[in-house]
């Protein structure tokens, strides 16, 4: 995990904001980014992912933001809801293999 | 919607007992995962299988766990003896293994372990 560097720990936005969370690997090998989420109890869920042939990739209010030079890509959640709430893990990856940042912890105040 | 099934979905035990984890993946995905999740953390590779074979148990402390996946299909985790450091999620997933979805994973929703 110590190739992968998210950012921030948590986070908390009100209701209708924008959440950001950011993501730094190492590897330049790595040719699949997503993002996961994570509910309490549960195991993570894949929310959205993206290739290095294209630098945004948006999903209904999930957008990723992909900067291979700067080896970093980020999540947008635009009009946060309470149901937002979760952890975020990115998990750059290839050859079958994921490395799983330490997550983001968002609340959504309502 | 197909899913990993695991169990027990909880599992308290003492220390230097034996335990043991179950993980059924989607039909048909070649490649399963065992992933440990320290509260707090995020997911770590324990051991991956494609089919029957395992590819990657570099992070498996084979002292005391082992794996296996005997007809390519179902897994099983075991711990002997636990230790208290063991407490953790064991996260079980499955990936096609093949196609351009061959790097997603599917998780399942864990085995949440206790050792007292």
């Amino acid at each position: 995990q110590q190739q992968v560097k998210q950012s921030p720990q948590s986070l908390i936005v009100q209701k209708g904001g924008i959440s950001i969370i950011n993501c730094a690997y190492e590897n330049t090998a790595f040719d699949y980014f997503p993002w996961y989420q994570q509910f309490p109890g549960k195991g993570p869920a894949l929310l959205i992912a993206i290739r290095p042939d294209v630098s945004e990739k948006k999903e209904g209010r999930f957008t990723i933001s992909f900067n291979k030079s700067a080896k970093q890509f980020s999540l947008h959640i635009m009009d946060s809801q309470p149901g937002d709430s979760a952890t975020y893990f990115c998990a750059p990856g290839g050859d079958y293999k994921l490395s799983f940042g330490a997550g983001t912890t968002v609340t959504v105040r309502a | 919607e197909a899913e990993v099934a695991q169990s027990p979905r909880y599992k308290i035990t003492e220390k230097s007992q034996a335990v043991a984890f179950w993980c059924d993946p989607i039909s048909g995905h070649a490649t399963l995962y065992w992933y440990r999740q320290i509260l707090g953390q995020g997911p770590e590779l324990l051991v991956q299988f494609q089919d029957e074979s395992v590819v990657d148990d570099s992070q498996l402390p084979k002292d005391r766990f082992s794996a296996e996946r005997l007809k390519g299909v179902d897994s099983t985790l075991k711990i002997q003896p636990a230790e208290l450091g063991d407490s953790a999620m064991y996260l079980c997933a499955s990936s096609p293994g093949w196609g351009l979805t061959y790097n997603e994973q599917f998780f399942g929703p864990g085995t949440r372990l206790t050792v007292l």
